[in-house]
């Protein structure tokens, strides 16, 4: 069975500090790893994913994000926060193609500070 | 990608009351899934749907509850059956799209239903 773990419920972080986001991952073959932000009022926004190839792939609104086999980890990272990246962020894997469902972590609220 | 509407965007809605949920996709799709966030928590997968047969549910769901329609490629809708206050929750419809160079998963805004 596949699973999402994020460890911190919250993140808080200084506007225009580097954020983090921690995710790891158990999927049973090949890890499809993705990051979606959901605002308030609002549905689940794609970020990145990554599939296959370089292990760091970037995606929208400066967002990356770095896959580490070895670790299980997909961590979400900016180099400079905004406070409008203040959102709920989930880490989700699938093992398979598109034709199968994502399983969801828990979800960290991340909190930017002006 | 793939855009995604959902009708309606909230509801409120008496105990012991149904709700049907649509989602529209503006491309042919195989598989569309239905998803449960209930307040404060993260997604939960209620069943996966493909047109011409059957849904699937996953442990925990059942048709009874929440039948699905799936008429054609682009269409699906959710009904929330004798619904009570456990019901209320953000309900969203997600399609995957595979092919010319991606492979992702893109959600509909959600509908946003409370039960009194």
């Amino acid at each position: 069975a596949q699973s999402v773990a994020q460890p911190e419920d919250q993140v808080n972080v200084a506007e225009g500090n580097p954020l983090t986001v921690k995710c790891t991952y158990s999927v049973s073959g090949n890890p499809y790893l993705f990051w979606y932000v959901q605002y308030p009022n609002r549905g689940l926004q794609f970020l990145l994913k990554y599939i296959t190839g370089d292990n760091l792939v970037k995606g929208s609104y400066g967002f990356e994000a770095e896959f580490n086999k070895s670790q299980t980890s997909f961590h979400l990272k900016k180099p400079s926060a905004l406070v409008s990246d203040s959102a709920l962020y989930f880490c989700a894997v699938r093992d398979g193609s598109g034709n199968t469902p994502l399983v969801f972590g828990k979800g960290t609220r991340l909190s930017v500070i002006a | 990608s793939a855009v995604i509407s959902q009708k309606p965007s909230r509801d409120i809605c008496q105990r012991g009351t149904s709700l049907t949920i649509q989602c529209q996709v503006d491309s042919q799709v195989t598989m569309m899934f239905w998803y449960r966030q209930q307040p404060g928590q993260s997604l939960t997968l209620i069943a996966t749907a493909n047109q011409g047969s059957e849904a699937t549910y996953e442990s925990g769901f059942v048709i009874d509850k929440f039948p699905i329609s799936r008429p054609n490629l682009t269409f699906s809708t959710l009904t929330v059956s004798n619904m009570s206050p456990e019901d209320s929750s953000i309900y969203l419809c997600s399609v995957g799209i595979v092919g010319g160079g991606t492979d992702t998963q893109y959600f509909g805004p959600g509908t946003r239903l409370t039960v009194l």
